[in-house]
C-alpha cells in the first residue's frame, strides 16, 4: 500500500512561488504517475499535472505556463512549483498517485494561502 | 475539453434510503476512464469506483457505478450515516492527457 506525506509553505506572497513536496512510502515509486490536485475553499477539485519517475510530465493547460513538476527518485519524492501566484491560487493542495487513469492514493493536503 | 456536470448539486436523503447521483459528460466518452470519489469534510478524497463500475479495494458493495456514452451514475443502495459526504466524478482523456472532475454532489442527511 502507498502512503503519501506532503509538506511546504502554507503562506505565500502574491507574485511569489508556491513550493510543495510529497514523499512516497510503501510501494514502487516507478509504478505510478504522481500528480498534484488542488481544491479552493468550498469548491471542487482541479488537476494540476502529473509526472513519473523518468520525468515524463503532463500539465493542465490552464496552469501549464506557471507550473514546474520534478522528481527525486533517490528519495522517492516529487515536487510542485507554481510561479507568480495570486489570491486565486489559494487552495488545499493534494499530492496523489494514479494508475490506469485513476487517482488511487492521496496525500493529507496542504492549505496554501496567497496573501501579503 | 470534456466537461463533467454532476446532478443534483445537493441531495437530501435519510439513512437506509437509496441514493442516485448523476455525472453527465459534454461529449461521449470513448474510454472507460470514469471514476467516482468520496470526500468528507476536512479529509482527502477517497476512490470508490474506477473504470465506470469497478469498486476500489475495501469499498462496500452498496456502492455501484454504471453508465456509458455521456451518462454515468453512482448508486448507493442503502445509505449508512458515514455515506453523507461530497461525491465527485472524474474522467481521464489521453489526448492530450487531462484529468477532469465534476463539480461535486453533496449528499446530506434529511
Amino acid at each position: 500500500q502507498v502512503q503519501l506525506q506532503q509538506w511546504g509553505a502554507g503562506l505565500v506572497k502574491p507574485s511569489e512561488t508556491l513550493s510543495l513536496t510529497c514523499a512516497v512510502y510503501g510501494d514502487s515509486f516507478t509504478g505510478y504517475y504522481w500528480s498534484w490536485v488542488r481544491q479552493p475553499p468550498g469548491e471542487g477539485l482541479e488537476w494540476i499535472g502529473e509526472i513519473n519517475h523518468s520525468e515524463s510530465s503532463n500539465y493542465n493547460p490552464s496552469l501549464k505556463s506557471r507550473v514546474i513538476l520534478s522528481v527525486d527518485t533517490s528519495k522517492n519524492q516529487f515536487s510542485l512549483r507554481l510561479n507568480s501566484v495570486t489570491a486565486a491560487d489559494t487552495a488545499m493542495y493534494f499530492c496523489a498517485g494514479q494508475v490506469d487513469a485513476t487517482v488511487r492514493f492521496w496525500g493529507q493536503g496542504t492549505l496554501v494561502t496567497v496573501s501579503s | 475539453e470534456i466537461v463533467l456536470t454532476q446532478s443534483p448539486g445537493t441531495l437530501s436523503l435519510s439513512p437506509g434510503e437509496r441514493a442516485t447521483l448523476s455525472c453527465r459528460a459534454s461529449q461521449s466518452l470513448s474510454s472507460t476512464y470514469l471514476a467516482w470519489y468520496q470526500q468528507t469534510p476536512g479529509q482527502s478524497p477517497r476512490l470508490l469506483i474506477y473504470g465506470v463500475s469497478s469498486r476500489a479495494t475495501g469499498i462496500p458493495d452498496r456502492f455501484s457505478g454504471s453508465g456509458s456514452g455521456t451518462d454515468f451514475t453512482l448508486t448507493i443502495s442503502r445509505l449508512e450515516p458515514e455515506d453523507f459526504a461530497v461525491y465527485y466524478c472524474q474522467h481521464y482523456d489521453s489526448s492530450p492527457p487531462l484529468y477532469t472532475f465534476g463539480q461535486g454532489t453533496k449528499l446530506e442527511i434529511k
